[in-house]
């Protein structure tokens, strides 16, 4: 069936470091969303990037469709960022029916 | 300000008892989108609208209602037949295919 799939599940930084987060998706998209949800539960839109790369200050997203990942790159983490990722997909032939992964939960510790 | 507003933020339900969350966009979006979420899980699609008047079931509809009799309206019924509602609702709207902006949310618990 359609997948979502993230990696790695938790993830634990000091303040500054730099890290990437991979999404896996089992079948051609119409659209990809990198979220960031908050301690409150509000989902913040990071990215639209169903191809290509985008750059957003320290945040960063590269998709390459034919091969059906994504990637988010966080550079120089601060404690601000923590909290869950989530990528999301809406596969061709679904309208735009978010699939979404489990989530990469981060915790970036001063 | 332009965004979506979803109220109340928390809810308590009583067994037997239908409720109904409120969802409004001043985006004027076409589509419109009802997601829960389990905790410690990702979102799944309960319902969707692609214009007024019309609305598609999404992968987990069983005990769900909708109606979309306006463009920035998109209310959501919880009813007893939901043998599960204690989860953190959100909804959402996009123009056609494009981005999704989420509401930030109620929280259902049945008591």
């Amino acid at each position: 069936g359609i997948q979502v799939e993230q990696s790695p599940p938790d993830l634990i930084l000091q303040e500054g470091a730099n890290s990437t987060l991979r999404c896996n998706f089992s079948d051609s998209v119409n659209n990809l969303q990198w979220f960031h949800q908050n301690p409150w539960g509000q989902l913040i839109n990071l990215f639209y990037i169903p191809s290509g790369t985008k750059q957003n200050g320290r945040l960063s997203a590269t998709t390459v469709a034919t091969e059906r990942y994504s990637l988010l790159y966080i550079s120089s983490s601060q404690t601000t960022d923590s909290g869950v990722y989530f990528c999301a997909a809406a596969f061709s032939g679904g309208y735009n029916k978010l699939i979404f992964g489990a989530g990469t939960r981060l915790a970036v510790h001063p | 300000d332009g965004g979506i507003t979803q109220s109340p933020k928390y809810l308590f339900r009583k067994e037997g008892q239908n409720v109904t969350l409120s969802c409004e966009q001043n985006l004027n979006h076409d589509a419109m989108y009802w997601y829960r979420q389990d905790p410690g899980q990702g979102l799944r699609l309960i319902y969707y609208s692609q214009i007024v008047n019309d609305f598609q079931k999404g992968d987990i509809a069983e005990g769900y209602s909708v109606s979309r009799e306006k463009k920035e309206s998109f209310p959501l019924t919880v009813t007893s037949a939901q043998k599960n509602p204690t989860a953190f609702y959100l909804c959402a709207s996009s123009i056609g295919l494009d981005t999704q902006y989420f509401g930030p949310g109620t929280r259902l618990t049945v008591l």
